[in-house]
């Protein structure tokens, strides 16, 4: 299965500034996916990043807030703007399953917004 | 009614314990019924994967889906302190024109040495 590097792991920001998460996949893919998982809460799709087209959101989710680029197939980067302690999640990136029906995850970027 | 409920926990197990992780579903459309494993600070991982109802084992590990009932569970038997996770059920199929792959909220499992 593909493996995905994604960084930073962890940080902490200001409220108002915004971070941008990076995702690096070592085989191409088509579709690569953003997830926000909170304490208690289940995994949520935020959008779906295909390249050379406009990511696919989420009901709940636009674009001004979490602006997603897809430059090749093998990389994507979502960035969380403005943001504020309600923000304050994990966020994982995933590639699309190979025939297994899993999704294979990013380490992860836990965020904390002070 | 969400979708999917799962147990929260955290479940503590001594070593050598056989643990039950179960899920219930509330949409008769799921086909395919996953379990992951994620560890602290990493994302989470495939465990293993079922088609519509029955049983699958691997090595300690047994998922069982009763459609019927829409619950579904998985078995570790003999389990080990390295077992020590979080459990996450999920679900896909399609339902109204619509592909739907969801998650639980997980499980969070101890296993003390």
């Amino acid at each position: 299965s593909a493996v995905i590097s994604q960084k930073p792991s962890r940080d902490i920001c200001q409220r108002g500034t915004s971070l941008t998460i990076q995702c690096q996949v070592d085989s191409q893919v088509t579709m690569m996916f953003w997830y926000r998982q909170q304490p208690g809460q289940s995994l949520t799709l935020i959008a779906t990043a295909n390249q050379g087209s406009e990511a696919t959101y989420e009901s709940g989710f636009v674009i001004d807030k979490f602006p997603i680029s897809r430059p090749n197939l093998t990389f994507s980067t979502l960035t969380v703007s403005n943001m504020s302690p309600e923000d304050s999640s994990i966020y994982l990136c995933s590639v699309e399953p190979k025939g297994d029906y899993g999704y294979t995850f990013g380490s992860g970027t836990r965020l904390t917004v002070v | 009614q969400k979708e999917v409920e799962q147990d929260p926990g955290p479940l503590s197990v001594p070593e050598g314990a056989i643990v039950s992780l179960n899920c219930t579903y509330s949409n008769s459309a799921f086909q395919y019924f996953m379990w992951y494993r994620q560890y602290s600070r990493k994302g989470p991982e495939l465990l293993m994967y079922t088609y519509s109802s029955g049983n699958k084992e691997d090595g300690r590990f047994t998922a069982q889906v009763d459609k019927s009932s829409k619950y579904i569970s998985l078995f570790i038997r003999d389990s080990q302190p390295s077992d020590s996770a979080t459990y996450l059920c999920a679900m896909s199929g399609w339902t109204s024109g619509t592909y739907k792959y969801i998650f639980g909220t997980g499980t969070r499992l101890k296993v003390l040495a």
